[in-house]
This record gives structure tokens, C-alpha cells and sequence, in this order.
């Protein structure tokens, strides 16, 4: 059984060059998750997405980010105009429930976004 | 500021040696759950508990959930280099699921 995938597993963007970040959830997950994670940090919530829906994204900045997850392919995390704030690792995280308390999120092995 | 706190945030001891790291809120949550991180990869789920005083037992891995829910630990018996990685606890609270900062823990050969 395939794990949650992500790629591409490095990213290097210029400044204001745009970042996508792509995740394919285990098989079977229709609930994706995406967090950030900066040097010595941990996990900082973005969005929660179900197909074709964006349940909550008040963890995600106002401008520039955007998350989808269509009904079919990957879900994708779009950063626009990319500033060297913007770099840090960004997980993927899928679960089989809708978001309620005791569910199990399985993460992805992460993109590392390096801005120049 | 953070709804869980983890201390110690840097941990670094002897191979075969004992000890406990601590996952702290005001807040009560439903659930809580444990990842270890290593580098360059992303959190593994280690567990998750859901019961006021709950003990979980995972090889030398011991798990427990205080009483009122707010906090938990994890006591790890001769500890091993491969125990090395980043702990994060993880905790659920009104449908809303928020990580800690993480124990960063170095096992010596």
C-alpha cells in the first residue's frame, strides 16, 4: 500500500517565481491536511481540504497561497510570488474521517521549498 | 503562543539510559496523539490516546494521558540511536488539531 506522496521532494524558486506543491493521499483518504514546518519548529497548520472542497484554511496567509483538491489527481498547494519567507518544509497529511477528535492523519515525507 | 507545550525542547543523553518527555495544556483535548519525525522526512504516528489516564505500551515506549486530558508523556526505557528524532505531540480540541513544538531528542552511542 502506497504511503501519502509528495512531490517534488526539493523545490528551489527564485523570488517571485510561483511554487506547486503536490500531494496524493493514501489510498482509500479522501481528507488532506497541509502544515508548514520551519527549521527547529513544529507543524503549523495551513488548510484542511475534502474532494473538490476547502473545509478550513484559517491557517493559511490571506495572499499568495492557495490549496485545491480536485476530484481527481493530486491535491496542490500554490504559492505565488514566492519571497524567501516562504521557505520552509510543507507537509501533506491524509486521514479517512472527516475532521473530528481522534482521527489518525498519515503524513507525507514533505517538500522542501528553498527560496533564492 | 502555543496550545501545547513540550518540554524539554532539547534532549540529549547516553545510549541505554531512561527518559521521560512531556507533552502540557490549560486545555482538554479528545484525543492525543504522538509522531516521531527524523530528518528530512515527515512525522510517523507512534500513537494515539483518548481515555483520561490511558497507558500505552509500544516496545520501550511508554504513553500515558493525565487524568483531566491536558497533558500527556513518554517515557522511553534504554533509550537507543535510533530512538534520535524530533517528538511531537499532536492534540484534538473542539474539531481543531494542533501540534506542539517538539522534543528534539539525540541518543550517544
Amino acid at each position: 500500500n502506497a504511503g501519502v506522496m509528495q512531490n517534488p521532494r526539493h523545490l528551489v524558486r527564485r523570488r517571485g517565481q510561483e511554487a506547486r506543491l503536490r500531494c496524493s493521499p493514501m489510498k482509500g483518504h479522501s481528507h488532506v491536511y497541509w502544515y508548514r514546518q520551519l527549521p527547529e519548529e513544529g507543524l503549523k497548520f495551513m488548510v484542511y481540504l475534502q474532494k473538490e472542497n476547502i473545509i478550513d484554511e484559517s491557517g493559511m496567509p490571506k495572499e499568495r497561497f492557495s490549496a485545491e483538491f480536485p476530484k481527481e489527481g493530486p491535491s496542490i498547494l500554490r504559492i505565488q510570488q514566492v519571497v524567501r519567507g516562504d521557505s520552509a518544509a510543507y507537509f501533506c497529511a491524509s486521514s479517512t474521517q472527516p475532521r473530528q477528535g481522534g482521527y489518525e492523519q498519515y503524513f507525507g515525507p514533505g517538500t522542501r521549498l528553498t527560496v533564492t | 503562543t502555543q496550545l501545547l507545550e513540550q518540554s524539554p525542547q532539547f534532549l540529549s543523553i547516553q545510549e541505554g539510559e531512561n527518559l521521560t518527555v512531556y507533552c502540557n495544556s490549560s486545555s482538554v483535548f479528545s484525543s492525543l496523539q504522538w509522531y516521531r519525525q527524523e530528518p528530512g522526512e515527515g512525522p510517523v504516528l507512534l500513537v494515539t490516546v483518548v481515555t483520561g489516564g490511558e497507558v500505552k505500551k509500544l516496545k520501550r515506549l511508554t504513553f500515558q494521558f493525565g487524568d483531566a486530558r491536558k497533558d500527556s508523556s513518554l517515557h522511553i526505557t534504554a533509550a537507543q540511536t535510533g530512538d534520535t528524532g524530533l517528538y511531537l505531540c499532536a492534540g484534538w480540541n473542539n474539531n481543531d488539531m494542533r501540534f506542539g513544538a517538539g522534543t528534539r531528542l539525540t541518543v550517544k552511542p
